[in-house]
């Protein structure tokens, strides 16, 4: 079965500070690697997304995520951190038969 | 804007009553999921459609089932609720073809069953 590993359950920063967030997949197969964030009180929106190409993947606010295929890893990263990235971070795999894997979400709090 | 809307956003319910939960999209979707969403545990797939009155079962389909009669619309359904159904409940869709392969979520509905 697929699966997917964050290994960060709750990451305390201060603001300025630097963020990786971990992911891990199970998946020998083609995939689309995706990282959603969830604002207190908001929807599920997409950070950023990987298809194909460039393994450094570019989103919104930013963020940014390595596509590393030898480790089965797609870890997201942000140089500096604000109050404002106070969210739960979740990693997604899509698989060929358009099911999604979701992981069990990291919690990042960052202290003004 | 991609619009995902769900029913309601809190509901109570007692232990053995039907439960419907209801998710609309706007944007002609082909796929529309529902997942429940608990602490620690991530999003967890429960049902899946590709087309109307097309479904598949997720990871826990236990105690549900699904509906979708329209193209825009996907039921979600618990025949007889049960406390450990208490959940956070997230609709979602996405095309099928092309690069948005992503997923657009509506707001949940909070789900307690007493």
């Amino acid at each position: 079965a697929q699966s997917v590993s964050q290994h960060n359950h709750h990451v305390i920063l201060s603001e300025a500070a630097s963020l990786e967030l971990g992911c891990n997949y199970s998946y020998g197969g083609t995939v689309n690697l995706f990282w959603y964030v969830q604002y207190p009180g908001q929807h599920l929106q997409l950070l950023l997304k990987y298809f194909s190409g460039d393994p450094l993947v570019k989103g919104i606010k930013g963020f940014e995520a390595e596509f590393i295929k030898s480790k089965f890893s797609f870890n997201l990263r942000k140089p500096s951190v604000q109050w404002s990235d106070t969210a739960e971070y979740f990693c997604a795999v899509r698989s060929n038969f358009n099911k999604f894997y979701f992981g069990s979400g990291t919690k990042l709090n960052v202290k003004p | 804007d991609v619009k995902v809307t769900q029913s309601s956003r809190y509901l109570v319910k007692r232990t053995g009553e039907k439960v419907f939960l209801e998710c609309v999209q706007d944007m002609d979707h082909e796929n529309m999921f529902w997942y429940r969403q608990d602490p620690g545990l991530g999003l967890r797939l429960i049902y899946f459609s590709y087309d109307v009155k097309m479904k598949e079962k997720g990871d826990i389909p236990e105690g549900y089932s699904v509906s979708r009669e329209k193209k825009e619309r996907f039921s979600l359904i618990l025949e007889s609720a049960s406390t450990n159904q208490t959940s956070m409940y997230l609709c979602a869709s996405s095309l099928t073809t092309g690069a948005a392969y992503e997923q657009y979520f509506g707001p949940g509905t909070r789900l307690t069953v007493t």
